[in-house]
């Protein structure tokens, strides 16, 4: 089983559209981040959730917009997308908020605006 | 600021040599440390971290870390290197105080082990 999964794994779409990636996790965690990998490889952080709850909001474009539907399952939806939004996009999630904890990533999605 | 330095971009190591991927960092109050692996193609794996206690920290695969306070640093060590180790490496260190705390990534440092 894996333990935290995304869909889809690769996305290709023109600049303009809209966009969903998405993302579960069966470990029992309460809390999902996403990061953004850019071409050198760069780790952002973008959001974290809580229990549902937004708890760290980075600076990103407000084209970006997660949701939680319940703490399992944490996707992302990207409006009119930009080339600068080509990266890989890894979900995260942990036990809880406290940074003692290790995170676990998921397989990533790589994103490509043409 | 609150900073973590990975001061090598890429490591080159022959294989069965002991391989050291450096960190240092700068943070106010009390370090949390981690490091992930990221093997091509992949999601970052856990490693191992350095909370509180012994200064040597064991973890996956055969790596080790020493949290050094005076020198602010928590390189990665292992003692003889595969070429499977062969994949990126981030450090990681929690900044910020209260509940504003979160992880401030390294840059990544590549390790190329050659056979």
């Amino acid at each position: 089983d894996t333990a935290v999964s995304q869909t889809p794994k690769y996305l290709v779409t023109q600049m303009g559209n809209d966009k969903s990636i998405k993302c579960e996790q069966n470990l029992g965690h309460d809390t999902m981040y996403w990061y953004k990998q850019d071409s050198k490889k760069f780790l952002k952080i973008m959001f974290s959730y809580n229990n549902k709850e937004l708890i760290i909001n980075e600076t990103v474009p407000n084209r970006f917009s997660p949701k939680s539907p319940d703490k399992a399952h944490l996707n992302l939806h990207i409006n009119s997308l930009e080339l600068g939004d080509s990266a890989v996009y890894f979900c995260a999630s942990s036990p809880d908020r406290g940074i003692t904890y290790e995170q676990y990533f998921g397989p990533g999605t790589r994103l490509t605006v043409t | 600021a609150q900073s973590v330095a990975q001061p090598e971009d890429q490591v080159n190591v022959a294989e069965g040599n002991p391989l050291t991927v450096k960190c240092t960092y700068s943070v106010s109050g009390n370090p949390y440390l981690f490091w992930y692996v990221q093997y091509p193609n992949r999601g970052l794996q856990f490693l191992l971290k350095y909370i509180t206690g012994d200064n040597l920290v064991k973890g996956s695969y055969g790596f080790e870390a020493e949290f050094n306070k005076s020198q602010t640093s928590f390189h990665l060590k292992k003692p003889s290197a595969l070429v499977s180790d062969s994949a990126l490496y981030f450090c990681a260190v929690s900044g910020g105080a209260g509940n504003n705390r979160k992880l401030i990534w390294g840059l990544g440092t590549s390790l190329a082990v050659n056979p």
